[in-house]
């Protein structure tokens, strides 16, 4: 069984640039979670999705953004680049948000701002 | 504002000895209590999933208490090793499906 998938593994953006990360779930998996992860901090929650429903957001500002397909595949989005959103950015996949069941990480994609 | 706190925050432990760390959350509203571990350079790897008052979950080394109604649950390893070296994560879901994050505990282990 496939892990979960995040691309790009690394980028490099300037200020003021969007940026789209795509995220995988694993084949079966309805939730998807994204986190950002910065020097010296842990996980920053940012927004979980179920079927295509955001079910939970965190304390970012609005230029995070993301969604989530019928085949639960999501994609978080960034606008308006700042230097402060270069970080790791973590997904996770869950078989069933309704159930408490463990997730699953990805990779991460590193963001660069420059 | 439902908050998840972690003791102490950053932990060495001889090779051998055994410890034990400490996450706390919200006593109301508890749907799960997770934990993962997370190694450097790697993503965070799920070891307990716990939803009962009383629970007691074991993974080799590592066991897990949960205590809903005072809100802790102590994360233990017997005998550490130089690969039980991680930030140690916990991780409060609210019956509303709210997911809130602890900081971590990293412990690092002296061989």
């Amino acid at each position: 069984k496939a892990g979960v998938t995040q691309t790009p593994r690394y980028l490099i953006k300037t200020r003021g640039q969007q940026v789209t990360l795509s995220c995988s779930p694993i084949s079966g998996h309805r939730s998807v979670s994204w986190y950002q992860q910065t020097p010296g901090q842990g996980l920053q929650f940012l927004f979980e999705y179920f079927s295509e429903t955001q079910r939970n957001k965190g304390n970012f500002p609005g230029r995070f953004s993301g969604r989530q397909f019928s085949n639960s595949r999501s994609e978080m989005n960034v606008s308006t680049l700042e230097l402060g959103d270069s970080a790791l950015y973590l997904c996770a996949s869950s078989s069933n948000v309704q159930e408490p069941t463990e997730a699953f990480f990805g990779q991460g994609t590193r963001l660069t701002v420059v | 504002i439902l908050n998840v706190e972690q003791s102490p925050q950053s932990l060495h432990v001889q090779e051998g000895d055994s410890t034990n760390f400490t996450c706390s959350f919200p006593s109301s509203n508890f749907y799960a209590l997770h934990w993962y571990r997370w190694e450097t350079a790697k993503s965070p790897e799920a070891l307990f999933v716990m939803t009962l008052n009383g629970d007691e979950k074991k993974k080799g080394r590592i066991s897990a208490t949960l205590n809903t109604k005072e809100g802790y649950s102590y994360l233990y390893i017997k005998g550490s090793q130089p690969e039980d070296s991680a930030t140690y994560l916990c991780a409060f879901r609210a019956s509303n499906y709210q997911l809130i994050w602890g900081a971590g505990t990293k412990l690092i282990i002296k061989p």
